[in-house]
């Protein structure tokens, strides 16, 4: 059972670039999570998805950053024209949440991340 | 504004010390809190999670306390080993959704 598949593992890109972070849920889970993390400062929460919908989007920038969780494939979190200041490692978890009243039916499970940096 | 509180930034334990790391949190509907364990260049993998129905839960050497009325939560390692060095998040959600997660421990353990 594969677990949760982000890539690139590490990306480069110019200043003014797009930056496209793919995540790949584990199998049979509907929710996805996008998280960034910088040096000393945790896991900040960026946005959540379910498939085709954007439940809360609430620590996303307003502009260059998208997301979307389509009924086929992957995740995306898109940066549109990146800046210094976006290099950070992106995380992404996901869930199944069958089993609310159940501890491990809310399990979030993350994937090893993808290091964006930016030159 | 942060939902979880979480303190000390860095943690030196001697092995076989004991290793104690604090979350406090406001928002009283949080019905689940995981603590998870991230190793350099991995990703967090939950380690130990408790609900507020219990005010204490035991996995081998990691033990989390939860007080209700204080909104506080805790982890407890015990015997502190050097391949315990990691950095330790909490987290708080309400029904699995949205976690809300603290900044982060970084432990190291002393051989």
């Amino acid at each position: 059972n594969a677990g949760v598949m982000q890539n690139p593992r590490h990306l480069v890109r110019r200043r003014g670039q797009e930056a496209r972070l793919r995540c790949s849920p584990m199998k049979g889970h509907s929710h996805v999570y996008w998280y960034r993390q910088l040096p000393e400062e945790g896991l900040k929460f960026m946005v959540y998805l379910q498939k085709e919908n954007i439940i809360d989007e609430s620590g996303m920038p307003k502009e260059r950053f998208s997301a979307e969780f389509p009924k086929e494939g992957p995740s995306i979190l898109r940066i549109q024209q990146v800046v210094r200041g976006d290099s950070a490692a992106y995380f992404c978890a996901s869930t199944n949440i069958l089993d609310p009243g159940g501890l491990r039916g809310s399990e979030a499970f993350f994937g090893q991340g993808t290091r964006l940096t930016v030159v | 504004q942060q939902q979880v509180k979480q303190s000390p930034q860095s943690l030196i334990v001697q092995k076989g010390g004991i290793s104690i790391i604090n979350c406090a949190y406001e928002n009283t509907a949080f019905d689940y809190f995981p603590w998870y364990q991230q190793f350099p260049g991995k990703g967090p993998a939950l380690l130990i999670a408790i609900r507020p129905d219990v005010s204490e839960k035991k996995e081998g050497r990691f033990t989390i306390s939860f007080n209700k009325s204080a909104k506080q939560f805790s982890l407890h390692i015990m015997d502190s080993q050097p391949g315990d060095s990691a950095t330790y998040f909490c987290a708080a959600s309400i029904d699995g959704n949205q976690f809300y997660f603290g900044t982060g421990t970084s432990l190291t353990v002393i051989p």
